[in-house]
């Protein structure tokens, strides 16, 4: 277990609807790491926050936004789902900006 | 061109078996390396992390880098079933872009 937690563990839904996935870091992470994973893709970075503030963005699609709350965790919403966006998302964290990364157990996502 | 390479396997071999996973990658920036272990479905595990040529040891992992020729490889030693599973490579540039780029993971089964 790396204390990183994710809910929900599986979410399925329609193409054009939207949802928010909701991560936990590790008690003293201050940042917060989003990933997707697919079969073709591999895992891809989306996003990094830091401390409330967006530090880096990765691929990710305008129709995907995240924030990070002062208690520190992080939401990530996806809107206008399309099939292409089923996939295993990732929320890492870590105590700075620059250090190793624990990874949660993620949420499945199946847009249907 | 791919900014890390890994063979996507999948790698079968028997129980005590000497394991060798690689990667390979093409910018010289990256600083960082690390290797994750991905059962499945589940998140991504941390094994091994380090930043410079040479090699590093944890129990029967050892962590390999080779800078100039932008190589890394992870051993697994006297391998068994539980560690059957993806083995992701992973590198950062650090500093305060702290995004990790994964290869495409390499699926190993190890057979009682």
């Amino acid at each position: 277990d790396s204390g990183v937690t994710q809910t929900p563990k599986h979410l399925i839904t329609a193409t054009g609807q939207r949802v928010t996935l909701r991560c936990s870091p590790r008690s003293g992470d201050l940042s917060v790491y989003w990933y997707q994973q697919s079969l073709d893709q591999g895992l891809q970075f989306l996003i990094q926050y830091y401390n409330g503030e967006e530090r880096a963005k990765g691929n990710i699609l305008e129709r995907f936004s995240a924030q990070q709350f002062p208690d520190l965790h992080s939401e990530l919403n996806l809107s206008s789902l399309e099939l292409g966006d089923s996939a295993l998302y990732f929320c890492a964290s870590s105590v700075g900006v620059a250090n190793t990364q624990y990874f949660g157990p993620g949420t499945r996502l199946t847009v249907l | 061109q791919k900014e890390v390479e890994q063979d996507p396997g999948p790698l079968s071999v028997p129980e005590g078996a000497i394991v060798s996973l690689n990667c390979t990658y093409s910018n010289s920036a990256f600083q960082y390396f690390m290797w994750y272990r991905q059962y499945s479905r589940k998140g991504p595990e941390l094994l091994m992390y380090t930043y410079s040529s040479g090699n590093k040891e944890d129990g029967r992992f050892t962590a390999q880098v080779d800078k100039s020729s932008k190589y890394i490889s992870l051993f697994i030693r006297d391998s068994q079933p539980s560690d059957s599973a993806t083995y992701l490579c992973a590198i950062n540039y650090g500093g305060a872009t702290n995004k990790l780029i994964f290869g495409t993971g390499t699926l190993l089964a190890v057979q009682p």
